[in-house]
C-alpha cells in the first residue's frame, strides 16, 4: 500500500485561503469516503481536523472545510491564522481493510 | 473524559524486540479498534495495524507483517504492540489511536507517543 500523495509544503498569509490536496487511487481515496486530516504541531500528537471527507469535529473551527473529486481529497482553510502553522496529513480507509496517510504537508503562515 | 496513556520512551538495541503499551480509558474498551502509527525522525506519519480489543483479530500493513504483533488485556483495556527484530530506521515516535469498529472511522484520540530509540 503506498502512500497517499500530499504536497510537500504550501505557505499563505494570514487571512488568504490555502488548498491541501491529497491523491490516491480507487482502492481507497477513490473508493471510500472514509478520509480524514490531521493538523499536527512539533512535538505533539496529530489532532482531528475534518472526518468522513468533508465533517468537522465540534471545536474546529468553520475555517476548515474538505471535499472530495474522483481520487482526489483536498482541505481548505480559509481566513488563514498564524495557529494554523502546522504540519497536515491526510488518511483513508483502504480496500485491504487497511489504513494509509499521505507523506505530510508543512503549512507555513507568512 | 476518553484518553489512551502509553508507555514510556525506551532505548532498544539492534535485533532486539520492543513492547509498547496503550492504556485506554473513558470509553467501552471492546467498541473501538485500537490502531498503531509510527512516525520517524522528520519523517510522515505511517500506519502499522490495528487490533479489535473485542475478539483480538489483527491486521497489519504488509511491511511489517511476521514482524509486529498486537494483543490485548481485556481486564486492565491495555493493548500491547511488540515489535521484533528491530533496525536503526525503527527508531520513531509510537502512537495509539483509536477508531470505531462499526464504519471506518477517523482517529481520536490519540496516545501521548512512545519514543523509541533504536542505537548500538
Amino acid at each position: 500500500q503506498s502512500a497517499l500523495t500530499q504536497p510537500a509544503s504550501v505557505s499563505g498569509s494570514p487571512g488568504q485561503s490555502i488548498t491541501i490536496s491529497c491523491t490516491g487511487t480507487s482502492s481507497d481515496v477513490g473508493r471510500y469516503n472514509y478520509v480524514s486530516w490531521y493538523q499536527q504541531h512539533p512535538g505533539k500528537a496529530p489532532k482531528v481536523m475534518i472526518y468522513d471527507v468533508s465533517n468537522r469535529p465540534s471545536g474546529v473551527p468553520d475555517r476548515f472545510s474538505g471535499s472530495k473529486s474522483g481520487n482526489t481529497a483536498s482541505l481548505t482553510i480559509s481566513g488563514l491564522q498564524a495557529e494554523d502553522e502546522a504540519d497536515y496529513y491526510c488518511s483513508s480507509f483502504t480496500s485491504s481493510t487497511t489504513w494509509v496517510f499521505g507523506g505530510g504537508t508543512k503549512l507555513t503562515v507568512l | 473524559q476518553v484518553q489512551l496513556v502509553q508507555s514510556g520512551a525506551e532505548v532498544k538495541k539492534p535485533g532486539a524486540s520492543l513492547k509498547v503499551s496503550c492504556k485506554a480509558s473513558g470509553y467501552t474498551f471492546t467498541s473501538y479498534y485500537i490502531h498503531w502509527v509510527r512516525q520517524g525522525p522528520g519523517q510522515g506519519l505511517e500506519w502499522m495495524g490495528l487490533i479489535n480489543p473485542s475478539g483480538g483479530n489483527t491486521n497489519s500493513a504488509q511491511k511489517f507483517q511476521g514482524r509486529v504483533t498486537m494483543t490485548r488485556d481485556t481486564s486492565t483495556s491495555t493493548v500491547y504492540m511488540e515489535l521484533s527484530s528491530l533496525r536503526f530506521e525503527d527508531t520513531a515516535v509510537y502512537y495509539c489511536a483509536r477508531t470505531e469498529i462499526v464504519v471506518p472511522s477517523w482517529f481520536d484520540p490519540w496516545g501521548q507517543g512512545t519514543l523509541v530509540t533504536v542505537s548500538s
